[in-house]
């Protein structure tokens, strides 16, 4: 049972563009919402993350958006630039079990 | 700090045979993870431990596969006799609980080719 869904599978955007991957949670006891970047070759990093009790985090250029009642929460990415280009993760866990459940990921390809 | 380190970084193996892949988390740390990630399933956890204790094995596949950590510095992950369908890249991770940060800082993952 898939538990985080990640749309779109693949994304391509222009240089200053906007990227907007989206994600869908079942578990209402899911309670920290992490976003990763992974570059190829390389293991998942920690981009972002964000609470239930905030409906917004802004670090940068990256910023998360979370709708509670959907059970949705999306990244958009400002200012997209090529060095941006790599496959995100959404994942999602509940506070004292730290096991994260991931999205199937997004390729973003920004275009110079 | 080095961060997550895994070896072997790439192995090819034929089918049959035992593989063992190693992770040393990062100093501190005291909840280590294994992910496998493959085209088809993504990302999934196959075992998490806390203190060196195995809390939850529920995502490890079958018998042929087995994790151990005997001590803080130091974790496994066995496959035998591994199969052509175990290929994937397998990842450890490492976080500090019970902190409320829940970051995990994965390693560099280990490729690993069954023929």
């Amino acid at each position: 049972q898939q538990q985080v869904k990640q749309s779109p599978q693949s994304l391509i955007v222009q240089k200053g563009g906007i990227s907007i991957i989206n994600c869908a949670y079942e578990n209402t006891a899911f309670d920290y919402f992490p976003w990763y970047q992974q570059f190829p070759g390389k293991g998942p990093a920690l981009l972002i993350a964000i609470r239930p009790d905030v409906s917004e985090k802004k670090e940068g250029r990256f910023t998360i958006s979370f709708n509670k009642s959907a059970k949705q929460f999306s990244l958009h990415i400002m200012d997209s630039q090529p060095g941006d280009s790599a496959t995100y993760f959404c994942a999602a866990s509940m506070e004292y079990g730290n096991k994260l459940v991931f999205g199937a990921g997004t390729i973003l390809r920004v275009k110079s | 700090d080095a961060g997550v380190i895994q070896s072997p970084r790439h192995e090819v193996t034929e089918m049959g045979q035992e593989v063992t892949l190693r992770c040393k988390p990062i100093s501190g740390h005291n909840s280590l993870f294994w992910y496998r990630q493959t085209m088809m399933r993504g990302l999934e956890l196959l075992i998490y431990f806390n203190n060196n204790v195995p809390i939850d094995d529920s995502g490890m596949p079958e018998d042929r596969f087995s994790a151990k950590m005997p001590n803080a510095s130091f974790s496994t992950l066995k496959i035998q006799p591994s199969e052509p369908r175990d290929s994937a890249v397998y990842f450890c991770a490492s976080s500090l609980r019970p902190e409320r940060s829940t970051e995990a800082f994965f390693g560099q993952g280990t490729r690993l080719t069954v023929v």
